[in-house]
């Protein structure tokens, strides 16, 4: 299965843009690019996915590179609310559901 | 309102029992999962299901077992062969198996083992 690599953490000032790197140098041409975050003691929250276009939803926006082996997550106006871990993972549309969630960026937010 | 619903959110169990863990769900998804996370560690996968009487195994599989009777449901053993088993149990379901959608989540049931 094709890996993702992450920062394990990160910082950033409240009310400020975040970006959040993935890279998944060996990613196929079936996969599809997803983000999840987790606040503690809860489940995972879908955030955004995407294949090879940007994205934008109410949550956030996710800039795929032109050769698909990197992406970053884009929180526009972080809050406190934002700091959790984030997960960027790779989805085959071909049935491999072994999903693998790494460590994933744990995002702290500073007042 | 539609969701995964997870039971017990809190478990404890003596070493050697065997404990079972309650997921359902009424989002009429064709696909659920087992993850397991420990402290400060990432998701793995346990057992997934695709259709109802059909499931796989995941990285992680030795010491659990699953059943899938019916689609809401998707109920995870924990046995005694399982070394480690306290950890937090998470489970998840999505509409279709194949395709590249959107992983829903229960708020989960932490296992601690006495």
């Amino acid at each position: 299965d094709a890996k993702t690599t992450q920062p394990n953490s990160m910082e950033s000032n409240e009310e400020e843009p975040v970006h959040l790197p993935c890279n998944h140098s060996t990613i196929s041409g079936t996969d599809y690019i997803h983000w999840y975050r987790q606040l503690p003691s809860q489940g995972p929250e879908y955030v955004i996915h995407g294949l090879t276009s940007n994205v934008n939803n109410r949550m956030a926006s996710l800039a795929i590179a032109e050769d698909r082996k990197s992406s970053t997550l884009i929180l526009h106006r972080a809050t406190l609310r934002d700091a959790a871990v984030y997960y960027c993972i790779l989805k085959s549309n071909f049935g491999n559901e072994k999903l693998t969630f790494g460590t994933g960026t744990r995002l702290t937010i500073i007042p | 309102d539609g969701g995964i619903t997870q039971s017990p959110k809190y478990l404890f169990r003596k070493e050697g029992q065997n404990v079972t863990l309650s997921c359902e769900q009424n989002l009429n998804h064709d696909a659920m999962y087992w993850y397991r996370q420990d402290p400060g560690q990432g998701l793995r996968l346990i057992y997934y299901s695709q259709i109802v009487n059909d499931f796989q195994k995941g990285d992680i599989a030795e010491g659990y077992s699953v059943s899938r009777e019916k689609k809401e449901s998707f109920p995870l053993t924990v046995t005694s062969a399982q070394k480690n088993p306290t950890a937090f149990y998470l489970c998840a379901s999505s509409l279709d198996g194949i395709i590249a959608g959107e992983l829903f989540f229960g708020e989960g049931s932490r296992l601690t083992v006495l």
